[in-house]
């Protein structure tokens, strides 16, 4: 599976969106985006994944780049409660395991 | 629906004792995988079952060994308990069709403390 790269840490005005960028400069055709994100002491939750195609669902939305050598998570009016480790990992269908790297920490502020 | 149970929340071990966590897959889903995640890292992957099989191991050794059963449920065995073992133990399931894995959807983790 591809690395991935992203900031370490965020932070965001609650109500604002935020948005998490990930490089993963070295992603394959056959390579889905994931995103995750971990509220402290928690099992990591789903948010959304992508292929090469935008994606929204009732959580977030996914721009993944043309070249698909990036993407951005965006979280469209954020809140106290989204503060969280937000991980964004490459895997392709076929691939039986999700690789972690250090993730971006989201501070929302108030 | 139920979502993907974890038992026991906390566990306490001593160095070189033996622990099972168990595990209780999302109703519909037949792949379970197992994370574990040591203080301020993100999670890694242990080993996945399928179909009452180990289907695809990390870098862990021989003594982290894992059951699947009819159900779908798991265990984690880990045995000669090391001090570095100290970690969240996640379990994450999914569902598989052929050679297409889904979405892991993840547990709540198991917190063992090895003294």
């Amino acid at each position: 599976d591809a690395k991935t790269t992203q900031p370490p840490s965020m932070d965001c005005a609650e109500g604002r969106a935020a948005n998490l960028p990930c490089n993963h400069s070295t992603i394959s055709g056959n390579e889905y985006v994931y995103w995750y994100r971990q509220i402290h002491s928690q099992g990591p939750q789903y948010i959304i994944h992508g292929l090469k195609n935008n994606e929204t669902n009732e959580m977030a939305s996914l721009i993944i780049t043309e070249d698909r050598k990036s993407s951005t998570l965006i979280l469209p009016h954020a809140t106290l409660r989204d503060t969280a480790v937000y991980y964004c990992i490459v895997r392709a269908t076929s691939g039986s395991r999700l690789t972690f790297g250090e993730g971006t920490q989201l501070t929302v502020n108030p | 629906e139920t979502g993907v149970t974890q038992s026991p929340t906390h566990l306490i071990k001593t160095r070189g004792q033996q622990v099972t966590l168990r595990c209780s897959s999302q109703s519909g889903h037949n792949t379970v995988s197992w994370y574990q995640q040591a203080l301020g890292q993100g999670p890694q992957f242990i080993f996945q079952y399928y179909r009452e099989e180990e289907n695809g191991r990390g870098n862990f050794p021989p003594r982290f060994s894992g059951l699947q059963f009819p159900n779908y449920s798991s265990e984690l065995n880990v045995n000669a308990l090391e001090l570095d073992d100290s970690a969240l133990y996640l379990c994450a399931s999914s569902f598989t069709s052929g050679s297409s894995y889904n979405e892991q959807f993840f547990g709540p983790g198991t917190r063992l403390t090895v003294l």
